[in-house]
């Protein structure tokens, strides 16, 4: 079974809109982070945002915010006005505390266009 | 300008060519990784570095060797590849291997095998 999964292989967004990309996660595990990377066409992997488990707060950096539901295990990055450099892969991952020497899970990202 | 920097950006290579990937990292950082991006697999981890020393390998067949000489750099020497073994190779490294650390990338090498 996969440990995190992104439903949505590709999304499109206006311009200056907001979008939601999904991210559902499955562990065991009390202690874990879930990250949310960018990937351009460029090819590389760029840090967007963390959410820790024990994190009250839902995590915010700039146009990014994590929508996190931790009953419902899901980890949504929500970005905000939209803009035409956002146009990238997005990839939802996760480190658990315990086993698998914390390696870094990864979903199968989502696909986001937006148009002008 | 990333802090991680691959060579080379492209490679073509036949079945029975040996190469080498390289990566640098200008960010201080203790650990590096190697990691094998294929289209609709999620990212593969191959190997982890911290502090030089091999801390994983994710059952990687002996015909990717990586080569850790100093904190700074990584090297995946390759050898007799298959065709299923073109992807892109991405290189990262993070300060430490702690649960909130973050990973950052070099902007990987997209390796045909032919």
């Amino acid at each position: 079974a996969q440990k995190i999964t992104q439903t949505q292989p590709g999304m499109f967004v206006q311009e200056k809109e907001a979008v939601t990309l999904d991210c559902t996660y499955d562990t065991s595990d009390q202690s874990y982070g879930l990250f949310w990377y960018k990937q351009p066409s460029s090819g590389e992997m760029i840090f967007l945002i963390y959410q820790g488990s024990y994190d009250e707060q839902n995590a915010t950096e700039g146009r990014y915010s994590l929508n996190f539901q931790k009953a419902r295990k899901s980890a949504n990055l929500v970005i905000s006005a939209s803009q035409l450099g956002d146009s990238a892969m997005y990839f939802c991952a996760m480190r658990e505390n315990a086993g698998n020497n914390r390696k870094l899970i990864w979903g199968l990202g989502t696909s986001l266009a937006v148009n002008p | 300008e990333t802090g991680v920097t691959q060579t080379p950006r492209h490679l073509v290579m036949g079945m029975t060519n040996k190469k080498s990937l390289k990566c640098e990292q200008h960010l201080g950082h203790n650990a590096m990784y190697w990691y094998k991006q294929s289209a609709k697999k999620p990212l593969e981890l191959m190997f982890v570095y911290n502090f030089k020393e091999q801390t994983e390998n994710n059952s990687v067949p002996s015909r990717f060797s990586p080569e850790c000489p100093n904190s700074s750099h990584l090297f995946l020497h390759l050898h007799t590849l298959q065709p299923e073994d073109s992807a892109l190779y991405l290189c990262a490294s993070s300060q430490e291997t702690g649960l909130n650390t973050e990973a950052f990338f070099g902007q990987g090498t997209r390796l045909t095998v032919v």
